[in-house]
């Protein structure tokens, strides 16, 4: 198995221009989710979903938008980039362990992206 | 979720045991205790959970105290490859539409020196 790739792993993007960043994952997990990390700084959620075709904003979704197709990939775009979002992005996937009241899910990351928007 | 307070920044020698403490003090009964850690530049890893017993893994052991407001996990015998940030986070339970929520702190750097 691979577990959860990224793709790219890196991009520099000038202000205004639009990507789409790449999570895949081959462990059949029913939950995934987009952090960014800036320097120093623990990891925030953007978005998140819990299902294909399910997608919910996290605390920083501003300037984010998802989609969750397929099962196995959650894509993150940015429509107009700002250097504001030049930042390390990693995605996760997770599925629901334990018994019901008391479950747990255990979050596999990705290796990350490094955007940097100038 | 519960919020976790860790100290920044600790340092071990090579070969002797890591204790890195977090205090959960508004934890509440149905919340796990999670740690993981990020090594430079990578994803954060999965370490190990737990709700009230103390665990042990592969990788390390979780030392929770009897009224859960706070937590240990030790690192038996540290190496240089265990420098990274670690992170110890409580949180809601999952299922259904809850996601199973991480909210991640800053951490505490540990530093393996030889």
């Amino acid at each position: 198995n691979a577990g959860v790739t990224q793709t790219p792993k890196f991009r520099v993007l000038k202000t205004g221009q639009s990507m789409t960043l790449l999570c895949a994952q081959d462990m059949n997990h029913e939950y995934m989710y987009w952090y960014r990390q800036d320097p120093g700084m623990g990891l925030r959620l953007i978005h998140y979903s819990v299902g294909e075709g399910t997608t919910a904003k996290g605390e920083v979704p501003d300037g984010y938008n998802v989609s969750r197709l397929k099962k196995q990939n959650f894509l993150l775009g940015l429509e107009s980039a700002a250097p504001s979002q030049t930042s390390v992005y990693f995605c996760a996937s997770s599925y629901q362990q334990g018994q019901p009241g008391l479950s747990y899910n255990e979050q596999f990351f990705g290796p990350g992206t490094r955007l940097t928007v100038l | 979720d519960a919020k976790t307070t860790q100290p920044p920044s600790m340092d071990c020698a090579e070969g002797r045991a890591a204790n890195l403490p977090c205090n959960h003090s508004t934890i509440s009964g149905n919340e796990y205790v999670y740690w993981y850690r990020q090594i430079h530049s990578q994803g954060p890893q999965y370490i190990i959970h737990g709700l009230k017993n103390n665990e042990t893994n592969e990788m390390a052991s979780l030392i929770i105290t009897e009224d859960r407001k706070s937590s240990t996990l030790i690192l038996p015998h540290a190496t240089l490859r265990d420098t990274a940030v670690y992170y110890c986070i409580v949180r809601i339970n999952a299922g259904g539409t809850s996601y199973g929520k991480l909210t991640f702190g800053q951490g505490t750097i540990l530093t393996v020196h030889p």
